[in-house]
């Protein structure tokens, strides 16, 4: 079945570092891929999305890049904030069926 | 956007009672979803609930603990049943598009 691998964390920096979370993905066909964020205590948010190899998604400064040659979705920020702590969690979603499958989530601590 | 709406957004429930959650999505869809974060933990697929036909559960969910009302294409409820500690989590509703996923803001449901 799908599924989704994310580097392992939590990961800590200081602010205005570069930031890079990896993810990976196995699925059958033609998935959409995704980013999450979820803020401590507060519910599930889309941070970007691609639906298509070589399409980029981005927002906030975050962007990632469908990789379908490296089946991978690797998660960048130029230069993190404090307010950027939160878990990450990069998913899947199948065309058809329409269900979602979620990596294990990288938890970002940023320093000022 | 789309807008999905859950109730109770919140519970303290006594073990072994029940919790039921309520899911109303803005338009309507053949499948809706129900994911489960444990606490520190990703989210993990529970059932695809299909509008005039029995839910498909995952592998390790049970439709005795877990049973899902589809009554239209626009609404679903999960309950989680006899409750333990051990179901203290996060419940989650989800329509998806062929190319995107919604979620509720979620359930925080906690047993005692």
């Amino acid at each position: 079945g799908d599924s989704v691998t994310q580097m392992e964390g939590p990961v800590t920096l200081s602010e205005e570092a570069f930031l890079t979370i990896n993810c990976t993905y196995t699925a059958t066909g033609y998935p959409s891929l995704f980013w999450y964020v979820q803020y401590p205590g507060e519910g599930l948010q889309l941070l970007l999305k691609a639906t298509k190899a070589d399409d980029k998604g981005s927002n906030k400064g975050f962007e990632a890049t469908y990789r379908k040659e490296t089946t991978s979705f690797h998660l960048e920020k130029g230069s993190v904030q404090v307010s950027d702590s939160a878990v990450y969690f990069c998913a899947l979603k199948e065309t058809n069926a329409g269900k979602s499958t979620f990596g294990d989530g990288t938890t970002l601590t940023v320093k000022p | 956007s789309a807008v999905i709406s859950q109730k109770p957004s919140r519970d303290i429930c006594q073990r072994g009672t029940s919790l039921t959650i309520q899911c109303q999505v803005d338009s309507q869809v053949t499948m809706m979803f129900w994911y489960r974060q444990q606490p520190g933990q990703s989210l993990t697929l529970i059932a695809t609930a299909n509008q005039g036909s029995e839910a498909t559960y995952e592998s390790g969910f049970v439709i005795d603990k877990f049973p899902i009302s589809r009554p239209n294409l626009t609404f679903s409820t999960l309950t989680v049943s006899n409750l333990s500690p051990e179901d203290s989590s996060i419940y989650l509703c989800s329509k998806g598009t062929v190319t995107e996923a919604f979620f509720g803001q979620g359930t925080r449901l906690t047993v005692v």
